[in-house]
């Protein structure tokens, strides 16, 4: 089946820096992402999404990027602050089936 | 907006006993969504449904795992009996598009199987 992964399971950058974690996906028929921020004890939370119709999607302080060439995913968080803390996963759809979450990248802000 | 409720937040049991969560989308969602965390993973599929009905409970280990939405409002997911390997937290999430929009998760419910 489909499968999502991560190139980096960890990341630590200074407070401030900008964060950039990544994604790779195999299934190129998939067409429908979403980068989600789990804390600790809690449930993930949804942060951006983007349709395989665009390269590039930009929220409040995170940018998500998408090359469909290399099927690859990235999430763009500028001035990390201490709250950005957590695991990040990835997620793929494709046409509506159910989602796949890729295993997650741990971000950890450092003072 | 009340977000998906979701109950225990703990548990823990011998294995071969049985336990039940239980989870109550938010209003008007009528897809709801059960997903096994196992620690430092990501979220697997469970079961998910539309409204009662059953759309896709082909990663659920129906051996010792069911899952009910009578009313096609709130859940309940049972295993019965539990092994050491089913210690994991238990998501549940809720959509108002199906699988073609945005998850909404409750916190969890972490299970310890000893």
């Amino acid at each position: 089946g489909e499968s999502v992964g991560l190139h980096l399971p960890t990341l630590s950058v200074q407070e401030g820096d900008n964060s950039i974690i990544n994604c790779a996906y195999s299934n190129s028929a998939s067409d429908y992402f979403i980068w989600y921020k789990q804390e600790s004890g809690k449930g993930p939370q949804f942060i951006i999404d983007i349709r395989s119709n665009m390269d590039k999607r930009q929220g409040q302080r995170v940018t998500v990027l998408l090359n469909k060439t290399v099927k690859h995913l990235s999430l763009q968080i500028a001035a990390t602050q201490p709250g950005d803390s957590a695991v990040y996963f990835c997620a793929e759809n494709n046409y509506g089936q159910n989602f796949v979450f890729g295993p997650g990248t741990r971000l950890s802000v450092l003072p | 907006e009340a977000g998906v409720a979701q109950s225990p937040r703990y548990k823990i049991i011998e294995k071969r006993q049985s336990v039940a969560f239980w989870c109550n989308p938010i209003s008007g969602h009528a897809t709801l969504y059960w997903y096994q965390q196992i620690l430092g993973q990501g979220p697997k599929l469970l079961i998910q449904f539309q409204n009662n009905g059953v759309v896709d409970d082909s990663q659920l280990p129906k051996d010792r795992f069911s899952a009910e939405r009578l009313k096609g409002v709130d859940s309940t997911l049972k295993i019965q009996p539990a092994k050491l390997e089913d210690s994991a937290v238990y998501l549940c999430a809720s959509s108002s598009r199906g699988s073609t929009g945005e998850l909404f998760f409750g916190e969890g419910s972490r299970l310890t199987v000893l």
